[in-house]
């Protein structure tokens, strides 16, 4: 089964910190992506690489920085917190493997509170 | 862009009784998923479809994708309390391997 796993399942941090969340998947996938979650809004694409060092802006990359050294590691960066980057984060991963199916799997989600 | 619309937003059954759940896209779909989320926690993905007209089912879950590709239905028969959950369908607009979602329907199953 792929896991995907990340740093905390919760985190509170106050205004102006910098903070970091990472994600390591276990399945070798390629693709790596980090949404955001929130009420009425649903999933939104933060940050997205297709490979080791490789990054890509999503729909809302504002205020956020991504690094992948390695291949299984997709860290997603707060470089100053604010109260509205209080959010439910996701990260996930998908294989080249087969170019017609792009299954995502997720991780349990970081549920980040700014104070 | 492409959007992806759920309906309805939310949903409360009894126990045992069916229910479907809708997205429609604004665009053709290349490939479209099915995920459940409980409460808090990441996503499960369910299934994917990928052809006009094509159908698949997991236990007490069936997914439709309609011919045109620009609608899709999650139908539940008999449902149960562990049914319960937010049900997202994510879209592939352009075989690109990046996903959009609907905002998502949470579904109550009342015992």
């Amino acid at each position: 089964d792929v896991k995907v796993t990340q740093s905390s399942r919760y985190l509170v941090k106050r205004t102006g910190e910098k903070v970091f969340l990472e994600c390591v998947q276990d399945m070798d996938h390629e693709n790596m992506f980090w949404y955001r979650q929130d009420p009425g809004l649903g999933l939104r694409l933060i940050y997205f690489s297709y490979d080791v060092k490789m990054k890509e802006k999503g729909d809302i990359p504002e205020g956020y920085s991504v690094s992948r050294e390695k291949k299984e590691r997709f860290s997603l960066i707060l470089e100053s917190a604010s109260t509205n980057q209080t959010s439910m984060y996701l990260c996930a991963s998908s294989s080249y493997m087969d170019w017609t199916h792009y299954e995502q799997y997720f991780g349990p989600g970081t549920r980040l509170t700014v104070t | 862009s492409q959007e992806l619309e759920q309906s309805p937003q939310s949903l409360i059954v009894q126990e045992g009784k069916n229910l479907t759940i809708n997205c429609t896209s604004s665009k053709t779909l290349y490939g479209l998923y099915w995920y459940k989320q409980k409460y808090g926690e990441g996503l499960i993905f369910l299934m994917m479809l990928q052809k006009g007209g094509e159908e698949k089912s997991h236990e007490k879950i069936t997914a439709k994708l309609d011919e045109k590709k620009q609608q899709s239905s999650l139908h539940i028969t008999a449902s149960q309390p562990s049914h319960a959950g937010i049900y997202l369908c994510g879209a592939d607009s352009g075989n690109t391997g990046k996903l959009i979602f609907g905002q998502g329907t949470t579904l109550q199953v009342k015992p």
